[in-house]
Order: C-alpha cells, then sequence, then structure tokens
C-alpha cells in the first residue's frame, strides 16, 4: 500500500526535554532501519530491526537514544535528556526481507528534529 | 568499516545536457551493491539506480546510467537529457550484502542544479 510515513514531520524542542519519533514502515516489510541526517551530510546509520528485535545498535550515538518496535511493525525512536547536537533529519526506511526479499530500501520523509 | 566519498559539493547543468557525478569508495569486502539515492526538498530518500558488484555490466535506468569501475572503486553517475526535475541532493551509497543488517554507508552528497 502506501510508502513509509513518519511523524512528526516536524518537531521543536527544548534542550534537556524528551521525544519521541515514529516510524510506519510499508507493510510487510520485516527490516526496519533509522538513520540520522545532520545538515549538510549524507545519512547516518543508527538501528536496524528484524521483526520486534534491535539486530543490531551500534550506530546509537550514546545511551539517551533508543528504539522499540514492539509488535514487528511501527517503531519509535525515543530521544532522552536531548541536547542541541541532536538537531537533525531522523529517516526511518524499510525493506522487504525472505525468499522475494530485496536489498532496496525505501525511506520515509524523515522528521526534522530542532534541540533549542 | 566502509567509506564513501563524493568529491563534489555543488555541480550545476544546463538544461538538456549531460552530468556526471562522481563517487569513489573503499572497502575490503567482494559481496556488495551500489546505489545512487536522490533527495530532493521534499527530504524524501528516492532510489535512481542501483548496482550488483558481481556484475560487470553496468546498471542503466532511463536517462540515468553508471560507469562501474570494480578494480579502482568507483562508481559516478551519469544523468543525460538533464531535466528541471533532476535538482537535488545526490548520495552515492555502499551495501555489504554477505551478512549482518545490509546497513547503508552514504556519502556526504552532491547538490545538483538543473539550470533553465
Amino acid at each position: 500500500g502506501a510508502g513509509v510515513s513518519q511523524t512528526p514531520s516536524n518537531k521543536v524542542t527544548e534542550k534537556g526535554k524528551y521525544v519521541e519519533l515514529r516510524c510506519d514502515p510499508i507493510s510487510g516489510h520485516t527490516a526496519l532501519y533509522w538513520y540520522r541526517q545532520s545538515l549538510g551530510q549524507g545519512p547516518e546509520f543508527l538501528i536496524y530491526f528484524q521483526g520486534t528485535g534491535a539486530a543490531d545498535d551500534s550506530g546509537l550515538p550514546n545511551d539517551r537514544f533508543f528504539a522499540v518496535r514492539p509488535e514487528g511493525s511501527v517503531s519509535t525512536l525515543k530521544i532522552q535528556r536531548t541536547e542541541r547536537g541532536d538537531s537533525a533529519v531522523y529517516l526511518c526506511a524499510s525493506r522487504r526481507t525472505g525468499t522475494s526479499g530485496s536489498s532496496e530500501q525505501f525511506f520515509g520523509p524523515g522528521t526534522r528534529l530542532t534541540v533549542l | 568499516a566502509q567509506t564513501v566519498t563524493q568529491s563534489q559539493p555543488e555541480m550545476s547543468v544546463q538544461e538538456a545536457e549531460t552530468v556526471t557525478l562522481s563517487c569513489t569508495y573503499d572497502t575490503s569486502e567482494s559481496n556488495y551493491y551500489l546505489f545512487w539515492y536522490k533527495q530532493p526538498p521534499s527530504r524524501q530518500m528516492i532510489l535512481v539506480i542501483r548496482q550488483e558488484a558481481y556484475k560487470q555490466q553496468n546498471a542503466t535506468e532511463n536517462r540515468f546510467s553508471v560507469n562501474f569501475q570494480k578494480a579502482a572503486k568507483s562508481f559516478s553517475l551519469k544523468i543525460s537529457d538533464s531535466q528541471l526535475g533532476d535538482t537535488a541532493m545526490y548520495f552515492c551509497a555502499f551495501l555489504y550484502s554477505g551478512a549482518g543488517s545490509y546497513q547503508l554507508t552514504f556519502g556526504k552528497g552532491t547538490k545538483l542544479s538543473v539550470i533553465p
């Protein structure tokens, strides 16, 4: 059906606050990725889910960042005690796996996070 | 670890002309994919073209083609008959297909402007 969706489109918060960013992948895509794109840079990998489990979280910058995908579909990226350096566009992508799997990741429109 | 380098931060081309965007990468792996993604101001990352490393033939998608030089670790994108809608950021990306998360590693991007 529809593509990857992300909410909110834009989020402005104050330093020290907690934020949640949501990603709704393409139906049936078991692989889900979060990337962070800082100004003037390419996206950088944060975390990868296969189903409900975080199979690779090696890109999370520190323990203020956490992500969940409790039912294997929607995922939430959570950032505690936000810092100004967290300001970026957070992109979500999903991919079909299995026998009909593909290398292609389909991206959402991203959430622009601004920490004041 | 893989690295992707795009040495042209900005480029411009006249409408209907041809332009080539450069990309080099570094890896010790033999099984991988290379991609070019387009990111317009809407932030949506759109796959332009994909190349499997084991294929010697260069990929082509309509007006878009690549020059894949595996020994030189070079992967350039040629856009023919440039259109105003081609104006966007273009990112080169690497994906190791042997095992693991299939995470993408991106370059810093090239901003392409098509001039009427």
